[in-house]
């Protein structure tokens, strides 16, 4: 099965309201990111290897490594936000990351 | 510009031919990584490179796709030959170390007809 359960897979806002992504790991991880990716484009890092809580602006990240979960929070969403969130994991060995399967925001005005 | 740069940005192939694609990670990482992308599976591992020694091929990818690293500042993703379930969006990555934060170049998109 999947290591890297993510929800929900799609969400429609208004702008303004706010977001709440999950990550889930089936596996024991190491560290995980939170990456966006705009629609064609490439994947940028939002959140690098968060542990608690970390906020950046809007987003704010929590993540409990031993209870293999993280959230991301967007508040007072935006129409720029839309875009696909992705998580991944990095397990006990090596470098490559484990990726979810994204949640696609889209956000109305 | 100091990313990662993939080229070309978008292929067409016909079924059976082989197709190329090229990367070049920011100069100085380390690691090395291609995945594949489609909306069904999301972001699969087909190869990841540490010091331009192969670490993983991604298994069910070894028979048709092949990637190599003839330095540290080229990487070559081989798929021969094409089918057309192999459209879909190829990305490279690169990244410092174990723990460190990835650069994702911008993709090649894959169309096989």
């Amino acid at each position: 099965g999947q290591q890297v359960q993510q929800s929900p897979t799609s969400l429609v806002l208004q702008e303004g309201e706010n977001a709440e992504l999950q990550c889930n790991f089936s596996t024991s991880l190491n560290s995980m990111q939170w990456f966006y990716q705009r629609p064609g484009g490439s994947l940028i890092s939002v959140f690098y290897n968060p542990s608690g809580t970390k906020q950046s602006g809007r987003l704010t990240s929590t993540t409990v490594i031993k209870e293999r979960r993280s959230s991301l929070h967007i508040s007072s969403s935006q129409i720029t936000d839309s875009g696909t969130y992705l998580c991944a994991m990095r397990g006990s060995s090596g470098n490559k990351l484990i990726f979810g399967i994204g949640t696609l925001l889209s956000v109305k005005p | 510009d100091a990313g990662v740069t993939q080229t070309p940005r978008h292929e067409v192939a016909e079924k059976g031919q082989t197709i190329i694609l090229k990367c070049e990670p920011v100069s100085g990482h380390n690691d090395l990584f291609w995945y594949r992308q489609t909306k069904i599976q999301g972001l699969e591992l087909l190869s990841y490179f540490r010091s331009k020694s192969l670490m993983e091929d991604g298994g069910a990818f070894k028979d048709r796709f092949k990637a190599e690293m003839l330095n540290s500042s080229f990487s070559t993703l081989k798929i021969q030959p094409t089918e057309p379930k192999d459209s879909a969006v190829y990305l490279c990555a690169s990244s410092f170390g174990p723990n460190s934060d990835y650069t994702f170049g911008s993709g090649t998109r894959l169309l096989v007809i």
